[in-house]
């Protein structure tokens, strides 16, 4: 396909890990983002990753990209009610292209 | 903050009016973008300037006009616009244009076009 598709919604339990699952569409991709929306703000860079890494690990914030199945996913430990916000996964081709979001909404 | 502000924040306009956008960062970048983001659809590339020139136009309707006086200033222009272009205007910036790049963003304005 030619987007890069992410679920709608996710809801996690405050204290539990948050899986952000995205398929983006061109294996020659050279980057992949993940940006984080919170209510009324623009959207902030959170991580990236080279195409030709298989993992990156910043603190809370750990990025897997599966390259043979165009599969992209941010994992964030303990969450917190902070981290409830709308993530964008996006792709480097000639531009840069992105998924409509995952809002991630945390329970008590 | 981002280094990246909008002017407005809210906007509300009727389908006769002018009005302008403003975006500036702080940040010595080269690259400048506007975005639409609309409910339940993927951010929509709309101009790309590079040292204050336009690399890109994304198929945008002529009652949207950008300019970009400097690599610090970006201006969307609006006149006689539809209320399906009621959406949140990001505004982003970037060292450069091509290649790994980072964009930071601006907090939008909200436009309503009634």
């Amino acid at each position: 396909g030619e987007d890069v598709e992410q679920s709608l919604f996710l809801s996690v339990r405050e204290g539990d890990s948050s899986v952000i699952n995205c398929t983006y569409t061109d294996s020659s991709s050279t980057y992949l983002y993940w940006y984080k929306q919170e209510p009324g703000a623009g959207l902030q860079l959170l991580t990236y990753i080279f195409s030709n890494m298989d993992m990156k690990q910043d603190q809370r914030l750990t990025v897997l990209l599966n390259k043979k199945d165009k599969h992209l996913s941010l994992r964030i430990a303990d969450t917190q009610t902070g981290d409830s916000a709308i993530y964008f996964c996006a792709e480097m081709r000639d531009k840069i292209i992105f998924g409509k979001g995952t809002r991630l909404h945390i329970l008590p | 903050e981002t280094g990246v502000t909008q002017t407005p924040r809210h906007l509300v306009m009727g389908m006769t009016n002018k009005k302008s956008l403003k975006c500036e960062q702080h940040l010595g970048h080269n690259a400048m973008y506007w975005y639409k983001q609309s409910a339940k659809k993927p951010l929509e590339l709309m101009f790309v300037y590079s040292l204050e020139e336009r690399v890109e136009n994304n198929s945008v309707p002529s009652r949207f006009s950008p300019e970009c006086p400097n690599s610090s200033h970006l201006f969307l222009h609006l006149h006689t616009l539809q209320p399906e272009d009621s959406a949140l205007y990001l505004c982003a910036s970037s060292q450069e244009v091509t290649g790994g790049y980072e964009q930071y963003f601006g907090p939008g304005t909200r436009l309503t076009v009634t």
